[in-house]
């Protein structure tokens, strides 16, 4: 079965601490994985997608086949990356649908 | 582009009424998707659609749900005869092409409540 898991309901970092938001999938084929965040009062938008391998706003995020994870990076916290981050696994590369986690909040503290 | 709007935002229901979303997608962007989201649970795929027609509709309740996108007008999410199962809130995203070579952009949601 297809799935994406994110075992972190809440992670709460200081500002300038590093931080990984975890993030495992299960999918039969070769995966297409993406990592959208939600700002408070915003829309769900796109983050980054393991195929493009670049680096948003600080964050990465490296597709690993052997562990089935793509947990998301970032050296240095900022209390603007405060939001809630859903990792999403692509189940059809015809019809673009995509499988969600169930999201982490991410709280930067001063 | 002033995204895509879903309305109404917010949509009050008692048990047995029908519930009518709408999605306005993006200009020129003309394939869409519907994702439900139940409280503490994250987004579940329901449907995709192009222009007049069902293209997967494998996440769709074999019941009481329809969805439809006509040549003219918004998509239409349809619920039948709501049950309290069924608030949630439903985001329409919608993009310029087909599969995952293309982003999709969310609307802001509808937050259905079934009394």
């Amino acid at each position: 079965a297809q799935r994406v898991t994110q075992p972190e309901k809440l992670l709460s970092v200081f500002k300038g601490a590093p931080v990984e938001l975890k993030c495992n999938y299960s999918y039969s084929g070769s995966p297409e994985l993406f990592w959208y965040v939600q700002y408070s009062r915003q829309r769900l938008q796109l983050l980054l997608r393991h195929i493009s391998r670049e680096s948003i706003k600080g964050f990465t995020a490296d597709l690993n086949k052997g562990e089935t994870s793509f947990h998301l990076k970032k050296p240095f916290a900022q209390e603007e990356d405060s939001a809630m981050y859903y990792c999403a696994l692509s189940g059809s590369s015809n019809t673009g649908k995509l499988i969600f986690g169930q999201g982490t909040t991410l709280q930067v503290k001063p | 582009n002033a995204g895509v709007m879903q309305n109404p935002r917010h949509l009050v229901r008692r048990r047995g009424q029908e519930a009518r979303l709408r999605c306005s997608p993006m200009k020129g962007h003309s394939h869409v998707y519907w994702y439900r989201q139940l409280p503490e649970e994250g987004l579940k795929f329901m449907v995709y659609l192009q222009k007049e027609n069902i293209i997967d509709e494998s996440g769709m309740p074999k019941e009481r749900f329809s969805a439809e996108f006509p040549k003219e007008g918004p998509s239409i999410l349809r619920i039948q005869q709501v049950v309290r199962g069924d608030s949630a809130a439903y985001f329409c995203a919608s993009s310029p092409g087909v599969g995952t070579a293309y982003e999709q952009y969310f609307g802001p949601g509808t937050r259905l409540t079934v009394t």
